[in-house]
């Protein structure tokens, strides 16, 4: 099993341009999530998918939209990069048990906006 | 107070014990969780200890919970410079997604 494998693994962008990050587990879980992590601020929810068909806003979701293509793909897409969208954006997924879950993340995507 | 928090630093000597502390704000939390995170990697779990467990041992890994104080504390015995990351505190709230802390950067020199 690869667990959870996102791509791209580092990307650049220019102010205004677009690009969706992918993201996919292989774990048959049902809960899936978007995170991002700023130096100092530990990690903070952009958007969580509880289950196939469904997605809800996080903490931080504005400038950000999410697709649960199937039980499998969850993608987050930046319509048009800002500079404070540079960070380390990780996805995870989880069975979806609510407080019994625990969450596996993959390597992390490293985006940077000029 | 909202927040998970964590001290940000520890800076410990090669054979020595590492303790990481951690207040934590949901008092109906499940499970609490350490995570591990190597410099340009992901997220990797370490242990979790139930609510109802005050320790939980893990080969060189202890996790204590006072659920009373909603403080958890990850000890590492004989720390290894492998053992040099950044750790994080979590709670699962509302059964939705997990609160982190901001991360403990533990330093191990040999």
């Amino acid at each position: 099993n690869a667990g959870v494998t996102q791509t791209p693994k580092f990307q650049v962008l220019k102010t205004g341009q677009s690009m969706t990050l992918q993201c996919a587990q292989d774990m048959n879980h049902n809960s899936m999530y978007w995170y991002r992590q700023d130096p100092g601020m530990g990690l903070r929810l952009i958007y969580y998918s509880a289950s196939e068909g469904t997605t809800d806003k996080g903490e931080v979701p504005n400038g950000y939209n999410v697709s649960r293509l199937n039980k499998r793909e969850f993608s987050l897409r930046l319509e048009s990069a800002a500079p404070s969208q540079t960070s380390v954006y990780f996805c995870a997924s989880s069975a979806g048990q609510g407080h019994t879950d625990t969450q596996y993340f993959g390597p992390g995507t490293r985006l940077t906006v000029l | 107070g909202e927040d998970v928090e964590q001290s940000l630093f520890l800076s410990v000597r090669e054979g020595d014990s590492s303790v990481i502390n951690c207040t934590y704000t949901d008092s109906s939390s499940t499970y609490l969780y350490w995570y591990k995170q190597e410099p340009g990697a992901g997220l990797q779990l370490l242990t979790y200890i139930f609510s109802n467990m005050d320790m939980k041992q893990d080969q060189r890994l202890t996790v204590l919970l006072n659920k009373k104080d909603k403080h958890l504390s990850l000890r590492i015995a004989d720390t290894q410079t492998g053992d040099s990351a950044i750790y994080f505190c979590a709670e699962n709230q509302a059964g939705t997604a997990l609160i982190f802390g901001k991360g403990t950067t533990l330093s191990v020199s040999s």
